[in-house]
């Protein structure tokens, strides 16, 4: 399968805990998006990568959320003392420079209790 | 800022019909627009993206078109068959250096058999 890989698919985790997602891109993408979507809402931008480079940041994200893509391959995105209006659907995406039509990941599901 | 609707937020259609989801944008500075669907609990797979400059966009039994200047696209399903129950949702990328999609809320199609 050569499509966007998110894990893990679900999460539950108590207030306060730090959690950490991650996203494999389609191999020859060199860009890659977070978006948080919650129940009955469209997806929410929260950031994007053009290789290693993050060029791009919402105000959605605080100073508790932090992405990473070394080498420019896989993200992490990390959410630190979580909150329980964190609890939402976190996808991942990713798109080449040229043709900007993004591939959705199956998105990990994180329930903050 | 801007600011993607969807309508209707749901609708309901039996088998074989043709139907018309709708979709506008508050700002006309759009680079693209694409039309996404998600089935429940799923991540977004993408239909169809049209460009700025282009018109309409046509993949089997799905059309897109997009009027920049009225800031409206519509998509239309042509012999919907219950295999195409899910939420679609439109988004648009602004031009300028800027890469985050705006989503709509989407509007949640059920095909009756």
């Amino acid at each position: 399968d050569t499509g966007v890989s998110q894990n893990p698919r679900h999460k539950i985790t108590k207030r306060g805990q730090n959690v950490t997602f991650r996203c494999d891109p389609i191999s020859e993408h060199n860009r890659l998006y977070w978006y948080r979507q919650t129940l009955g809402q469209g997806p929410e931008f929260l950031t994007y990568f053009q290789n290693e480079a993050q060029l791009e940041k919402s105000r959605l994200l605080s100073d508790r959320f932090s992405a990473e893509r070394p080498k420019g391959s896989f993200s992490t995105l990390e959410i630190q003392r979580t909150e329980q209006g964190d609890s939402a659907m976190y996808l991942c995406a990713s798109s080449l420079v040229t043709i900007e039509k993004l591939f959705f990941g199956s998105g990990t599901q994180l329930s903050v209790l | 800022k801007q600011e993607v609707t969807q309508i209707p937020a749901a609708l309901s259609v039996p088998e074989g019909e043709n139907l018309v989801l709708n979709c506008s944008f508050t700002d006309s500075a759009i680079y693209n627009l694409q039309w996404f669907r998600q089935d429940p609990g799923k991540g977004l797979t993408s239909l169809l993206l049209i460009q700025s400059s282009q018109r309409e966009q046509t993949s089997g039994r799905l059309n897109a078109s997009l009027d920049k200047s009225s800031g409206r696209s519509t998509l239309y399903i042509a012999a919907s068959q219950p295999g195409d129950s899910a939420t679609y949702l439109c988004a648009v990328i602004r031009s300028g250096s800027a890469r985050q999609l705006t989503f709509g809320s989407g509007t949640q199609l059920t095909v009756l058999p």
